[in-house]
């Protein structure tokens, strides 16, 4: 069974432009949640996605917004970036109606 | 004061010796994590726990939800388990993960 797959792995934008971040769950899972980990700081939960609706966002401007497609995967969009937002994405999928979180290897998203 | 407090930040322990990394919180849970995150940026999820005890092979897990504290021990500790463990709870009646900073553990040979 293939694990979260995120892409791209390594990602490089200039501030103010906009950064598309993908990631798949693990087959049968209909739940993403993203996460975002800057440097130095803990890992804080960005938005979660469920049957292809956003249930819940963390204390992150409109900037940050995404999507989940029919298929489960989902898109992380960051618009206008910010210094500020360069940190390692997580996303992660649990399995339907249980807790526990299988994390995809991240994007790392440097903005210069 | 952050909802989720570990300790020690970073530890640094010789191969063999038993390790403690403990996460206090301060709200209400309905569920505990403790994942581990090793340099190149990927997380496993060790345990999950809303009571009690659990085990899996070299690592133990303790939750006491009247003191609301949780501890991870690491028997036999080895290099490989140098990494950053981090505690993150569930608030009941959210669905949101509110993590600790870590603790950075190396386990020198």
């Amino acid at each position: 069974e293939a694990g979260v797959t995120q892409s791209p792995t390594h990602l490089i934008k200039t501030r103010g432009q906009q950064a598309t971040l993908r990631c798949s769950p693990i087959s049968g899972h209909t739940s993403v949640y993203w996460y975002q980990q800057a440097l130095g700081l803990g890992l804080q939960f960005l938005l979660w996605y469920d049957e292809g609706e956003e249930r819940n966002r963390g204390n992150f401007p409109p900037r940050f917004s995404g999507r989940q497609f029919p298929n489960y995967s989902s898109e992380l969009n960051v618009n206008a970036l910010e210094l500020e937002d360069s940190a390692l994405y997580l996303c992660a999928s649990p399995p339907r109606g249980r807790e526990m979180q299988y994390f995809g290897p991240g994007t790392r998203l440097t903005v210069t | 004061k952050n909802e989720v407090e570990q300790s020690p930040q970073n530890l640094t322990a010789q191969e063999g010796e038993f390790i403690t990394i403990n996460c206090s919180y301060s709200v209400g849970i309905s569920a505990l994590h403790w994942l581990q995150q090793h340099p190149g940026g990927g997380i496993v999820s060790l345990f999950m726990l809303s009571s009690g005890k659990k085990k899996h092979g070299r690592l133990i897990a303790t939750i006491n939800i009247q003191e609301k504290h949780s501890s991870l021990h690491i028997t036999a500790s080895h290099p490989r388990d140098s990494a950053v463990y981090i505690c993150a709870v569930r608030s009941s009646g959210s669905e949101k993960l509110v993590f600790g900073k870590g603790t950075k553990l190396t386990v020198n040979p």
